[in-house]
């Protein structure tokens, strides 16, 4: 997982809750990715950022919403219009937008109460 | 659009025997393939890349992949088979000519390994 650490590793929402998970990167990558891992499903990206100040829906955006004020940086927050939150939450990072490698944090697992 | 598929939920291998885990793809372009290795309740481990040149990429622990571009696979392989490698294995693909975002994931095959 080096270099990038994800935060809390348990989280738990209520109904109507907005939480946030956080992302930070030491590797001085320009991209950070976030991505749901779900049973039987893969994973699915939600956002991406290619530089600071900049980011892009993934194919499931909805229901989420993320900032890049930092380069080392990249929190999802998922809002209480996600009516399925339950998942994996995995955060990622490369050199570049268009490199070759992503690195993968340790993930975030959240529950609903 | 590109797309991965691994057509196997699960593969059972006896501890020493070679191992195979398949992985096809489709992309309009030339493929960045890629394979990753995920233990319980942890991030993906990057395993290996084919980017261009030699068809059989090498990678960590002993695995090794190969490009066969006729049957767009990108098929896993390790000749001798630990307990320790059983987790679950994602094939990943990118088109670089698309613009694309992020990486396309297959849904994962289970490796189980057993003694």
């Amino acid at each position: 997982d080096g270099g990038i650490t994800q935060s809390p590793k348990y989280l738990f929402r209520k109904e109507g809750q907005n939480v946030t998970l956080s992302c930070e990167q030491n590797l001085n990558h320009d991209a950070m990715y976030w991505y749901r891992q779900d049973p039987g499903q893969g994973l699915r990206l939600i956002y991406y950022s290619q530089i600071v100040n900049d980011f892009q829906k993934g194919d499931i955006a909805e229901g989420y919403s993320v900032s890049r004020e930092k380069k080392e940086s990249f929190p999802l927050t998922v809002t209480s219009a996600q009516k399925n939150p339950t998942a994996f939450y995995l955060c990622a990072s490369s050199i570049r937008q268009d490199s070759e490698t992503q690195y993968f944090g340790p993930g975030t697992r959240l529950l609903v109460l | 659009a590109q797309s991965v598929a691994q057509p196997e939920d699960q593969v059972n291998v006896a501890e020493g025997n070679p191992l195979t885990v398949k992985c096809t793809y489709s992309v309009s372009g030339n493929p960045y393939l890629f394979w990753y290795v995920q233990y319980p309740n942890r991030g993906l481990q990057f395993l290996l890349k084919y980017i261009t040149g030699d068809n059989l990429v090498k990678g960590s622990y002993g695995f090794e992949a190969e490009f066969n571009k006729s049957q767009t696979s990108f098929h896993l392989k390790k000749p001798s088979a630990l307990v320790s490698d059983s987790a679950l294995y994602f094939c990943a693909v990118r088109d670089p000519r698309g613009g694309a975002d992020g990486l396309t994931f297959g849904k994962g095959t289970h490796l189980i390994i057993q003694p």
